[in-house]
């Protein structure tokens, strides 16, 4: 079975912290996402990327970066993190036109 | 973002009773996916339909991808307690193109109780 897995399930960062959030997936899928997941709101895609050092914006990338690497990681980075940024993250990844393994999620608080 | 309309968006049963809970979208898609989230996990796929018209079943899961494209629904028989959680859905076209048509689109989710 493919395996999405997140470097941390919870999280607890101050205000101004510059916060990296990984993942990596060992199954040699092309594609990997970033979402947060909010009450009332669902899933919301932050960021995505189809190959190496290739990245596209998604609905909600305004106070965050990515970096790919190398094909199996896909970072996530807040540069200077703050409370509205509490969340739920997940990791996804996916061969070209199959759908998503995701990750168990990252559960972030900021204070 | 386009988003799905799932509904219900939440679900109140009895143990034993059957869940039926369906998406629409405005615009068609090639592939309905369902995944369902336990709570603090992230979702796993349940069932993925590939053709309209298509019924696939998964265990007590049933699923159906519409004849216009533009619709799935879910059916749960004989609920039991560990099927508590979001169910998603979510639509995904790939017409050959890289950039954007992997995304899947997802609806809001439908959190399903059950009281034993």
């Amino acid at each position: 079975d493919v395996k999405v897995t997140q470097s941390s399930r919870y999280l607890v960062k101050r205000t101004g912290e510059k916060v990296f959030l990984e993942c990596v997936q060992d199954m040699d899928h092309e594609n990997m996402f970033w979402y947060r997941q909010d009450p009332g709101l669902g899933l919301r895609l932050i960021y995505f990327s189809y190959d190496v050092k290739m990245k596209e914006k998604g609905d909600i990338p305004e106070g965050y970066s990515v970096s790919r690497e190398k094909k199996e990681r896909f970072s996530l980075i807040l540069e200077s993190a703050s409370t509205n940024q509490t969340s739920m993250y997940l990791c996804a990844s996916s061969l070209v036109g199959y759908g998503y393994t995701f990750g168990s999620g990252t559960r972030l608080t900021v204070v | 973002g386009q988003q799905l309309n799932q509904s219900p968006q939440s679900m109140f049963i009895q143990e034993g009773e059957d869940v039926s809970m369906n998406c629409t979208s405005s615009s068609i898609f090639n592939t309905w996916l369902w995944y369902k989230q336990d709570p603090g996990e992230g979702p796993v796929l349940l069932i993925a339909l590939y053709k309209a018209g298509e019924l696939t079943s998964n265990g007590r899961l049933t699923a159906q991808f519409g004849i216009t494209r533009k619709d799935s629904f879910l059916n749960i028989s004989a609920s039991i307690p560990s099927d508590v959680g979001i169910y998603f859905c979510a639509g995904q076209n790939y017409g050959g193109e890289i950039q954007g048509a992997q995304k899947l689109v997802f609806g809001q989710g439908t959190r399903l109780t059950i009281n034993p």
